[in-house]
């Protein structure tokens, strides 16, 4: 059965400083994999997704997250953090199947200082 | 494109009521999902609809949940009679195709028994 893990509920940066959130999946087959995002009040945005292209996936505002087989892992990172990533974040794997549905981590709050 | 809308955004009904969610989907998107967020636990899959069709409804908790897609359109979940863990935040998604597209979520309606 595939899983995702997190590592970290809640992680806190300064602004300008990098951004890592850890993300180890657990799959038998090639796995598509996810980064989403939810603001405040807002549902789930798509922030990036892996499909068996680039092991290195840019997405949106900046972050982007690069698939290691070897380790299997998918984290995210972003050079340098701005307040207004401050959200949580939510990585999630794709199951294989009629379904496709997603497999989501606990999440990770993300926590951005002045 | 108008996204996924989700209503009501938030509910709050006591132990014993029955309750009535709603999600539209985006047009042309033939496929539907719910998901659930209890507090501190990750996301989980509910159900997931192709047009009108429950193609897999292996993550509904139990027989107090009801989803219905008359029509291919719109969905409803209906929680009858809402019990205490039944309380968190229920997600829609739709998406157009399958194969680690991923999915547009709705904002999510928070569901509070009390």
């Amino acid at each position: 059965a595939q899983s995702v893990t997190q590592l970290g509920s809640h992680v806190s940066v300064s602004e300008g400083a990098l951004v890592l959130l850890r993300c180890n999946y657990s799959s038998s087959v090639p796995p598509y994999l996810f980064w989403y995002v939810q603001y405040p009040n807002q549902g789930l945005q798509l922030l990036l997704k892996y499909t068996s292209a680039a092991t290195l996936v840019k997405g949106i505002n900046g972050f982007e997250a690069e698939f290691k087989k070897s380790e299997t892992s998918f984290h995210l990172t972003k050079p340098s953090a701005h307040m207004s990533d401050a959200a949580e974040y939510f990585c999630a794997v794709s199951e294989y199947g009629a379904t496709n549905k997603l497999i989501f981590g606990t999440g990770t709050l993300l926590a951005v200082q002045p | 494109e108008a996204g996924v809308t989700q209503f009501p955004s938030h509910s709050v009904i006591e132990k014993g009521q029955t309750v009535t969610l709603r999600c539209d989907p985006i047009s042309g998107h033939d496929n539907l999902y719910w998901y659930r967020r209890v507090m501190g636990k990750e996301i989980k899959f509910l159900l997931h609809f192709v047009k009108e069709s429950k193609q897999d409804e292996s993550g509904m908790p139990n027989n107090r949940f009801l989803a219905e897609r008359t029509g291919g359109t719109y969905s409803t979940l209906k929680v009858q009679p809402a019990e205490l863990e039944d309380s968190g935040v229920y997600f829609c998604a739709s998406s157009q195709v399958f194969g680690g597209s991923g999915y547009t979520f709705g904002s999510g309606t928070r569901l509070t028994v009390v």
